[in-house]
């Protein structure tokens, strides 16, 4: 039993280059999500999704995208990546997104840089 | 909106000392709450939790009491190892349609042999 799966674990850009994160559960949660980590900021949501089909925007959507196609895989997306995006990405899923008592389960992170 | 505030680190303490790290939050209803913990190069991992007032949560010796009149939830242990050294998340889960969670900045603890 993996968990939650997050790759690559380290990542270098180039301004205005794109690129996908991965991350796979296999704990058939209902919902998944990507947080971004920031020194001094704590834990910011970026997208989330209730299902497969099914997504939404969560505190900082912009330049990111995502899709559910699957229960399993919850990518993400960055369109044309700016040094503001420099961060540690994280993945995280829980059983049953509509109960708010269900931990979340955490990927291990991507170290993300963007020069 | 919902907020959740935590005692600034980094925590630096001798192995064998008693632990709190205070966390206190705003928010509407009547939200659960739960302390995660994050060590060197890995992703959060759920400590302990606590889904009403009054209820203690409790794991490898860390404790939490949720205390509405007081909105709190500090975490604490009775006896601190070089092994508990990591980052401790304050956070706090509230109803609105999907799991809206919120976490604290992250309180650095670093215990001295």
């Amino acid at each position: 039993n993996a968990g939650v799966t997050q790759t690559p674990k380290f990542q270098v850009l180039k301004t205005g280059q794109s690129m996908t994160l991965q991350c796979a559960q296999d704990m058939n949660h209902e919902y998944m999500s990507w947080y971004r980590q920031d020194p001094g900021m704590g834990l910011r949501l970026i997208h989330y999704s209730v299902g497969a089909g099914i997504t939404d925007q969560g505190e900082v959507p912009n330049g990111y995208n995502v899709s559910r196609s699957t229960t399993e895989d919850f990518p993400l997306r960055l369109l044309s990546a700016a040094p503001s995006q420099t961060s540690v990405y994280f993945c995280a899923s829980s059983y049953n997104g509509n109960s708010y008592n269900s931990p979340l389960h955490f990927g291990n992170g991507t170290r993300l840089t963007v020069t | 909106g919902d907020s959740v505030t935590q005692m600034e680190g980094p925590v630096t303490l001798s192995e064998e000392a008693f632990l709190t790290i205070n966390c206190t939050y705003t928010a509407t209803g009547y939200p659960s709450l739960f302390w995660y913990v994050q060590y060197p190069g890995e992703g959060l991992q759920l400590l302990l939790k606590a889904t009403k007032a009054d209820d203690k949560g409790s794991n490898k010796g860390f404790e939490a009491t949720y205390r509405k009149e007081t909105t709190s939830f500090h975490l604490e242990k009775g006896s601190v190892q070089v092994s508990d050294s990591a980052v401790y998340f304050c956070a706090l889960s509230n109803s609105g349609g999907y799991q809206k969670v919120t976490f604290g900045t992250g309180t650095k603890l670093q215990v001295i042999p």
